[in-house]
């Protein structure tokens, strides 16, 4: 059974810095494309970053801030968030693809949350 | 990037009733590739549809989505009280992938 444990989240003051972990089960994380998906509060949804062997994306509003990786010996992917901003407030949700073409998210972590505040 | 823009934004009905929900975006979205997500509260969102209208692993058949190009459709036959939550369409045939704000179907 496929899941996925996203941790890490918690109060940083802006500029400041937090690492997500998400650790997953019931498949090999590097043979598969991983995302971040965050929700503001009482927002919408919007993607963040994804990872997919080497290759790495970003929504422009992190770039240069957040970093993507993974760790395969823990089956476990991070997002390093540097430079936090008010604006980064957010659940944040590891997902990973479906198989049937396309980068839909197929399966979902319970989400940490992220609050950015001085 | 590709704005989805979803309506109604509340929709308000019964039990038992059909619910429509629709989808649009500012541009086409190559390969259909839409996908539509419910979440209830507190809880992570959950695959309903990918493709545009294949029904994900588990998902009753009183779902159903269609469309192409520019305009998608959810549909919700028989709404059963389970169903009340907010959906949400997602596009993954452009660059960057784009979520639509939400709909939110409520008990009337």
């Amino acid at each position: 059974e496929v899941q996925l444990l996203e941790s890490g989240g918690g109060l940083a003051q802006p500029g400041g810095s937090l690492r997500l972990s998400c650790a997953a089960s019931g498949f090999t994380l590097s043979n598969h494309v991983i995302n971040w998906v965050r929700q503001a509060p009482g927002k919408g949804l919007e993607w963040v970053s994804s990872a997919s062997g080497d290759n790495t994306y970003y929504t422009d509003s992190v770039k240069g801030r957040f970093t993507i990786s993974s760790d395969s010996s823990k089956n476990t992917v991070y997002l390093q968030m540097n430079s936090l901003r008010a604006e980064d407030t957010a659940v944040y949700y590891c997902a990973k693809i479906g198989t049937g073409g396309g980068w839909y998210f197929e399966y979902w972590g319970q989400g940490t949350l992220v609050t950015v505040s001085s | 990037e590709v704005v989805l823009t979803q309506s109604p934004g509340t929709l308000s009905l019964s039990p038992g009733e059909t619910a429509t929900l629709s989808c649009r975006a500012s541009q086409s979205v190559r390969n259909n590739y839409l996908a539509w997500y419910q979440q209830k509260p507190g809880q992570a969102p959950r695959l309903l549809i990918y493709g545009a209208s294949s029904r994900a692993t588990g998902i009753p058949d009183r779902f159903s989505g269609s469309g192409s190009g520019t305009g998608f459709t959810l549909t919700i036959s028989r709404l059963e009280p389970e169903d009340f939550a907010v959906y949400h369409c997602h596009q993954f045939g452009n660059s960057p992938p784009t979520f639509g704000q939400g709909t939110k179907v409520e008990i009337k």
